[in-house]
């Protein structure tokens, strides 16, 4: 069955650090994987996917088959990305299966 | 832009009352799906459906139904509403294509049920 694992529910880092989510999946066939984010107060969005290969809001993902993970990256983090962060995969029928999510919390 | 919408952003209930959550969405899409939000936990599949009449189960449907009579609306129904049912629960839609669909959903604002 799929699987997706966030390993850290919480990450604070401050404003201009590099900042790295974690995300591991399993899945037998090809997956295609997504990161959702959840602003406060606001409804989960989509933020990137990888199919599109595009970076959104200066994140980037790369999927790595060899280590089956996914992880978000940003060189500069800024206040305005604190939010809820899901990694998700998505199987038939267009179904997600979405890790725990992460926590990230930007500081002044 | 795609716009799902959710009857309640608020809900409370008692245990045992029959609780109606419903969705709309505006865009046409074949794929809806009803999960609930927990902290710890991520999102969780309930219920999803492919087709107007179609529905499958997800990953925890223990004491939830759907109904879907037409493409645009997508109700989840709590037979007899218990205490672990409090949650935040979320509707989202997607573009379909049957069995391969892989695009990205678009989520409601959700709705917080609180059940007393």
């Amino acid at each position: 069955a799929q699987r997706v694992t966030q390993p850290e529910k919480l990450l604070s880092v401050f404003k201009g650090a590099p900042v790295e989510l974690k995300c591991n999946y399993s899945y037998s066939g090809s997956p295609e994987l997504f990161w959702y984010v959840q602003y406060s107060r606001q409804r989960l969005q989509l933020l990137l996917r990888h199919i599109s290969r595009e970076s959104i809001k200066g994140f980037t993902a790369d999927l790595n088959k060899g280590e089956t993970s996914f992880h978000l990256k940003k060189p500069f983090a800024q206040e305005e990305d604190s939010a809820m962060y899901y990694c998700a995969v998505t199987t038939s029928y267009g179904k997600l299966t979405f890790g725990q999510g992460t926590i990230l919390t930007v500081h002044p | 832009d795609v716009k799902v919408t959710q009857s309640s952003r608020y809900l409370v209930k008692r245990t045992g009352e029959k609780v109606f959550l419903e969705c709309v969405q505006d865009m046409d899409h074949e794929n809806m799906f009803w999960y609930r939000q927990d902290p710890g936990l991520g999102l969780r599949l309930i219920y999803f459906s492919y087709d107007v009449k179609m529905k499958e189960k997800g990953d925890i449907p223990e004491g939830y139904s759907v109904s879907r009579e037409k493409k645009e609306r997508f109700s989840l129904i709590l037979e007899s509403a218990s205490t672990n049912q409090t949650s935040m629960y979320l509707c989202a839609s997607s573009q379909g294509q049957g069995a391969r669909s892989n695009q990205p959903q678009h989520f409601g604002d959700g709705t917080r049920l609180s059940i007393l």
